[in-house]
């Protein structure tokens, strides 16, 4: 079993529709969660970061974790072609390494 | 956030041959890592760069084909070393725990360096 477990899609939505990604994860040390946009040939953008358990929201985007069922999500909301994209979720124990999600490649359809 | 800037961006090398990549960020982070993307796959962790002394690699990776260089809180290489199609990939680096600029845990990516072997 992957320590971090997301679905790789693909995924395809209109626009204008809330789009939910998500990932679980088996280890119950993690206490930072963060999720990264990586547009096709370029680097991982950091979107959202969050730590321990709670929702935080960023303009149209809403990361929730919960610790509990070791799960954690995004959600775009007014989802635009701009937003098409692979999203990666990854968490870490601390300042230390990162462990990735397989990646959810995004399709938003004007 | 940080920005991180790679070179060369992109290369095609010989079997046989080494590439040193190099990481620059723009101000001083606490840790910097070595990510390998292949196609269409996540992120898979090299080593962790550390400052002075000698690199900590994960489990299949090793010194001799990655050997990685951190001089200073805002630089470093990583040298694919006798390079085979199988190195074919995008390299990625790393940077978290800023001195100064962000938060001990956010980690921020350099565009990448595209890799391919002939």
């Amino acid at each position: 079993q992957k320590e971090v477990e997301q679905d790789p899609g693909p995924l395809s939505v209109p626009e204008g529709a809330i789009v939910s990604l998500n990932c679980t994860y088996s280890n119950s040390a993690f206490q930072y969660f963060m999720w990264y946009r990586q547009y096709s040939r370029k680097g991982p953008e950091l979107l959202m970061y969050t730590y321990s358990s709670g929702n935080k929201e960023d303009g149209r985007f809403t990361a929730q974790v919960d610790k509990s069922s070791k799960y954690i999500s995004l959600f775009i909301r007014d989802s635009q072609p701009s937003d098409s994209a692979t999203y990666l979720c990854a968490m870490s124990e601390g300042a230390q390494k990162l462990v990735f999600g397989q990646g959810t490649r995004l399709t938003i359809n004007p | 956030s940080a920005v991180i800037s790679q070179k060369p961006s992109r290369d095609i090398c010989q079997r046989g041959t080494s590439l040193t990549i190099q990481c620059q960020v723009d101000s001083q982070v606490t840790m910097m890592f070595w990510y390998r993307q292949q196609p269409g796959q996540s992120l898979t962790l090299i080593a962790t760069a550390n400052q002075g002394s000698e690199a900590t690699y994960e489990s299949g990776f090793v010194i001799d084909k990655f050997p990685i260089s951190r001089p200073n809180l805002t630089f470093s290489t990583l040298t694919v070393s006798n390079m085979s199609p199988e190195d074919s990939s995008i390299y990625l680096c790393s940077g978290t725990g800023g001195v100064v600029k962000f938060a001990d845990t956010e980690a921020f990516f350099g565009q990448g360096t595209r890799l391919t072997v002939v």
